[in-house]
């Protein structure tokens, strides 16, 4: 079976410095999505950054990054210049393609709390 | 651009009532989805639609749980009887293509004493 692996419960940095958020998958399938999403305090989940496992570049998305090392099955977030605002939940999620009559299921790792300190 | 619109925001409710959440996917998403967040548990997907129909179901907890998905923009999460157990926040979002990103409404706190 599928599984995200988050090992960092928590943790710290100082504002304006960068910080990575460790992932690492575990699946069989060639094909799959690997995505982060936010989540504050106020509760609503925020779609992050995407990375497909057939693409050769790392995504990134203004301050985020995604370091995928896809023989390490590894998908860290890079969030560079921290901000107060990025205190959060972060969760990272694969998605394996559909299968018939199953699949597709978005899988989500434990998260890691972030807090930036000023 | 509206996003994934869920209702109630809150709800508290007593033990055996029957619950109705609600979700509008953004238009033109072709997949939908309910999920459960709880401290214990996380984040579980409790079930999906494709092109309003459900694919995968077997993340509903029990009998207890149904969901429909009438038309391309209306879906329900019912919990009929409720019990504390099933306190949570209940999200619903929806995505254009499995492999796409997948965009969270604000959820439903749902509370049953």
């Amino acid at each position: 079976a599928q599984k995200i692996t988050q090992t960092q419960p928590g943790m710290f940095v100082q504002e304006k410095e960068a910080v990575t958020l460790d992932c690492t998958y575990d699946t069989s399938d060639q094909s799959y999505g690997l995505f982060w999403y936010k989540q504050p305090s106020s509760g609503e989940m925020i779609f992050l950054i995407y990375q497909g496992s057939y693409d050769e570049q790392n995504a990134t998305e203004g301050r985020y990054s995604l370091n995928f090392q896809k023989a390490r099955k590894s998908a860290n977030l890079v969030i560079s210049a921290s901000q107060l605002g990025d205190s959060a939940m972060y969760f990272c999620a694969m998605r394996e393609p559909p299968r018939e009559n199953q699949g597709g299921k978005l899988i989500f790792g434990q998260g890691t709390e972030l807090s930036v300190k000023p | 651009d509206a996003g994934v619109i869920q209702s109630p925001r809150h709800e508290v409710t007593e033990m055996g009532q029957e619950v109705t959440l609600r979700c509008k996917p953004i238009s033109g998403h072709d997949y939908l989805f309910w999920y459960r967040q709880t401290m214990m548990r996380g984040l579980e997907l409790l079930i999906y639609f494709n092109n309003n129909v459900p694919i995968d179901d077997s993340g509903m907890p029990e009998d207890r749980f149904s969901a429909k998905m009438p038309n391309a923009s209306f879906s329900t999460l019912k919990i009929q009887p409720s019990e504390p157990r099933d306190s949570a926040v209940y999200f619903c979002a929806s995505s254009f293509g499995w492999g796409q990103p997948q965009h969270f409404g604000d959820g439903t706190r749902l509370s049953i004493l």
